[in-house]
């Protein structure tokens, strides 16, 4: 059973408006969590992490908000950007971050057109 | 500095035959984690390595997987026997010893006829 769940397999949206990605998990130890964006033929590469004891972190264009309540988290990039187009996989960490593996969903597709 | 290397970038094989999957992880990093993704699917964890022991290989499918770091530094994921259930891109990261983020290599796409 999946532990982080991305239910949107794809999303469009125009350049300059907003990408909202979206992320559930169901386990309530996950401590961590973070963002990779990944082209084709290319390994993830890392884009923002939050921990689980704030509710939001923005790095420049990109803001991951966390409702633990819910278990729930989401990804905004604003303004989006053709070159924003990639996958997008959120992840989680139990306890102890690099002393264990991540758990990841299974991607959003998002393409952002002119 | 050079980020996480994977060779080869590509590999097929022929089932039954056996298979070596390099990493060299970025200088400094004492972890490192073997993942692999299937189509559709995000990494799924393999093996992880703190210094040269394995911390943890629960996510290895069965016996004919099997991961090495002997010196600290680089590692090798090495599958006997391959089935074509095992084509899929082999994913490496690394990290700093208590860092919550994981750099990743490019990855080893395996294909396995």
């Amino acid at each position: 059973d999946q532990q982080v769940k991305q239910n949107s397999p794809s999303l469009s949206v125009q350049e300059g408006r907003i990408s909202i990605l979206n992320c559930d998990y169901t386990n309530s130890m996950f401590d961590y969590f973070l963002w990779y964006k990944k082209y084709p033929a290319e390994g993830p590469t890392f884009l923002i992490s939050i921990s689980s004891i704030k509710d939001k972190n923005e790095d420049g264009r990109f803001t991951v908000f966390l409702n633990k309540s819910a278990k729930h988290l989401s990804l905004h990039i604003v303004p989006s950007q053709p070159g924003d187009s990639a996958v997008y996989f959120c992840a989680a960490s139990r306890p102890g971050g690099s002393q264990g593996n991540l758990i990841f969903g299974k991607g959003t597709k998002l393409s952002v057109k002119p | 500095g050079a980020g996480v290397s994977q060779t080869p970038s590509n590999k097929v094989t022929e089932k039954g035959k056996y298979v070596e999957l390099r990493c060299d992880p970025i200088s400094g990093h004492t972890a490192l984690y073997w993942y692999r993704q299937s189509l559709g699917q995000g990494p799924e964890f393999l093996i992880y390595f703190q210094g040269t022991g394995a911390a943890d290989d629960s996510g290895l499918p069965n016996d004919r997987f099997f991961a090495v770091r002997p010196e600290g530094s680089v590692s090798t994921l090495k599958i006997q026997r391959t089935e074509r259930g095992d084509s899929a891109v082999y994913l490496c990261a690394s990290s700093f010893f208590g860092g919550n983020e994981q750099f990743f290599g490019p990855g080893t796409r395996l294909t396995v006829l």
